[in-house]
């Protein structure tokens, strides 16, 4: 069964630095997400992209953050200079067409902000 | 406002037993829901969706129950197995309302309950 994969699979960084965290979608979707989940608390959305370019994005997704899709296959979240509170798992996500809710996760990458 | 914080709600079902868990969700617009299970260290894995024109959906060995009265949604597991270990999440969808993109939308999780099956 395809899937999304996500790398690394867990981060550590130091506060103040940047980012990058690599996902690669399941091929003919369309839409990507951006979750993360805080240790112990709910999964929020962070941001949808489609057609290269931002469709809606949550309060958590301010101007430290930045996704991109460089290539037909990669889709990044850079967080420009951690902070603290950056430190969670975040997922990756997509979906094939604008007719299904469902989405596909990836097994998330564990970000360490020391 | 909601608490949140490490302990999640808990559910322990002896291995063979139906488990029901519970959700409330929290905007009387949202037109779809669905339930995710997330084993430890991994992302959240779709079990089961619903429509808010049905009631009712089964699948293999998990039922959900949607109540628009009362904004509360459901997942049995029928015959509960040590493999369904795992925290669930609801979550809910607004796809047709008057700012919905058409296409995009995003889902809002719930907290999630941990479900532990003994054997």
């Amino acid at each position: 069964e395809p899937e999304v994969t996500q790398t690394p699979s867990h981060q550590v960084t130091q506060m103040g630095q940047e980012v990058i965290l690599r996902c690669v979608p399941i091929s003919n979707h369309l839409y990507f997400y951006w979750y993360r989940q805080i240790l112990g608390q709910k999964v929020e959305f962070l941001v949808s992209f489609y057609n290269n370019e931002i469709s809606e994005k949550s309060e958590i997704f301010d101007d430290q953050f930045s996704v991109e899709r460089p290539d037909g296959s990669n889709f990044t979240l850079k967080i420009r200079s951690t902070k603290l509170e950056d430190s969670a798992m975040y997922f990756c996500a997509s979906k094939g067409t604008a007719n299904t809710e469902k989405l596909f996760f990836g097994s998330g990458t564990q970000l360490s902000v020391l | 406002g909601e608490s949140v914080g490490l302990h999640l709600p808990t559910l322990s079902v002896q291995e063979g037993d139906n488990s029901i868990i519970n959700c409330a969700y929290s905007n009387s617009a949202s037109d779809y829901f669905i339930w995710y299970k997330q084993e430890s260290g991994k992302g959240p894995q779709f079990i089961i969706d619903i429509r808010s024109n049905m009631d009712k959906r089964q699948g293999q060995r998990v039922t959900v129950l949607l109540n628009k009265t009362v904004k509360h949604l459901s997942l049995q597991i029928a015959a509960t197995q040590p493999g369904d270990s795992a925290v669930y999440f609801c979550a809910e969808n607004i796809r047709f309302g008057p700012n919905y993109g058409g296409s995009q939308g995003n889902l809002i999780f719930g907290k999630g309950t941990k479900l532990s099956v003994k054997p």
